[in-house]
């Protein structure tokens, strides 16, 4: 399957800076990636979908001033969670999709970020 | 609204077998997907039904019901490494992903 890798795997930062997370698929283009937070027991929560080239897709309640999302290139895409708080400690997953004839449009997920902020 | 519903946590003991179900109401239907996520991991694909039916894929097979918004994922002969979290997600009308949040299942020896 295709591989998406996300980097940092884990941070740990004061309130008030801002953390980047990085996305990448390794074997293929993507040109729309997904970034999803999951807080414990929870389930993923789609934050906004990427796409290569344009502005990102925002679900409604997610604050695109806090949580910049750049997709420069078919291959990278990163969130920058800007002035971070406490409250926005969490696990924060990229994914992507490949899209091929036949596709059943199945997600393959980054290594995931958690993300600590003190 | 859309909803996709799951038990919390199931138990199940190792070398039997479990069935997690998933029932959903959503806007239109384009597929389901079963998702498998260890604690601290992120999810990792199991399998997607779009017709109904039974689709076997080595000890994990997923079944799909649309006249009844219900699918399940049945598990043979369960091993440890089988305790996660089973994530049922359906395709909308818009080809987006709605999420269930999730079945804990935990494997005893």
């Amino acid at each position: 399957g295709a591989v998406v890798s996300q980097h940092p795997s884990w941070v740990i930062c004061k309130s008030g800076t801002s953390v980047k997370i990085e996305c990448r698929s390794l074997d293929f283009q993507a040109t729309t990636m997904f970034w999803y937070r999951q807080f414990p027991k929870q389930s993923l929560m789609l934050m906004a979908t990427s796409n290569e080239g344009s502005k990102a897709t925002y679900e409604q309640g997610v604050e695109k001033d806090k949580f910049l999302i750049n997709h420069a290139s078919l291959t990278l895409s990163t969130l920058t969670v800007t002035s971070a708080h406490p409250e926005d400690s969490s696990f924060y997953i990229c994914s992507a999709r490949v899209l091929l004839a036949g596709d059943t449009g199945e997600l393959f997920f980054g290594e995931g970020s958690r993300l600590t902020v003190l | 609204g859309q909803n996709i519903d799951q038990p919390t946590e199931m138990t199940a003991t190792e070398g039997a077998i479990v069935q997690i179900n998933c029932t959903y109401q959503t806007s239109g239907f384009n597929g389901l997907f079963w998702y498998q996520q260890h604690a601290g991991e992120a999810p990792t694909f199991l399998s997607y039904n779009v017709l109904d039916g039974l689709e076997e894929k080595g000890r994990f097979s997923s079944f799909l019901s649309r006249s009844k918004g219900y699918s399940y994922l049945l598990l043979k002969e369960l091993q440890m490494k089988d305790s996660a979290s089973y994530l049922c997600a359906v395709k909308d009308s818009n080809y987006q992903l709605i999420w269930g949040a999730g079945t804990k299942l935990i494997i005893k020896p």
